[in-house]
């Protein structure tokens, strides 16, 4: 276990809905990451937030967006979904910004029908 | 930008072998760290190992080592005395160590160990 936790663990939706996924770093962690796998891309990095604020972006769509909020709980919001953002998000979390070592979540299994 | 490469779509390997993961990497960064992560079929990412570009010394986890070689920039994974649960894809990944960059990963290596 390695102390980050994301909910929900499946989420199965339609075209064109919104959803919203939740991370929780692990104790004293800062820094929240976004990650993409799909069995197109690969693992990508989408965006990383460092104690409330925006720190870096990666292939992020502009469908897609995120926030931490004060108590260092992240969330990623997903619009107008399509059939290919079907995936397996990972948050992972790590001490300060430019953490050496991340720890992912279990992973959210996103389908779209 | 960085560019990670795993040449290895696949492995089987006998219970008990030691096994090398390949994985060669690419960046303008001066200063990076090189990671390897397990993801078994149940799909979590578990943390391997850590080597940073400035370490003179392998890392060493247990049975994972790290055969770094910054000359040939590449950065093999070695899993001594394999097991049945080392069953898994395996990702190489890196970033720059001052970057607020997350990491690049390599499209993995599915190792299969067979008794």
């Amino acid at each position: 276990d390695s102390g980050v936790t994301q909910t929900p663990k499946h989420l199965i939706t339609a075209t064109g809905q919104r959803v919203t996924l939740r991370c929780s770093p692990r104790s004293g962690d800062l820094s929240v990451y976004w990650y993409q796998q799909s069995l197109d891309q690969g693992l990508q990095f989408l965006i990383q937030y460092y104690n409330g604020e925006e720190r870096a972006k990666g292939n992020i769509l502009e469908r897609f967006s995120a926030q931490q909020f004060p108590d260092l709980h992240s969330e990623l919001n997903l619009s107008s979904l399509e059939l290919g953002d079907s995936a397996l998000y990972f948050c992972a979390s790590s001490e300060t910004g430019a953490g050496y070592e991340q720890y992912f979540g279990p992973g959210t299994r996103l389908t779209v029908t | 930008a960085q560019k990670i490469t795993q040449t290895q779509p696949g492995m089987f390997v006998q219970e008990k072998e030691a096994v090398t993961l390949d994985c060669t990497y690419d960046t303008s960064d001066p200063s990076y760290g090189l990671f390897w992560y397990k993801q078994p079929s149940s799909g979590e990412m578990i943390f391997l190992i850590y080597q940073g570009s400035y370490d003179q010394q392998n890392a060493t986890e247990g049975r994972y080592s790290l055969n770094f070689q910054k000359a040939r920039k590449s950065a093999n994974l070695v899993i001594s005395a394999s097991q049945l649960g080392d069953s898994a894809m395996y990702f190489c990944a890196m970033r720059g160590l001052f970057s607020s960059d997350g990491l690049t990963f390599g499209k993995g290596t599915h190792l299969i160990i067979q008794p």
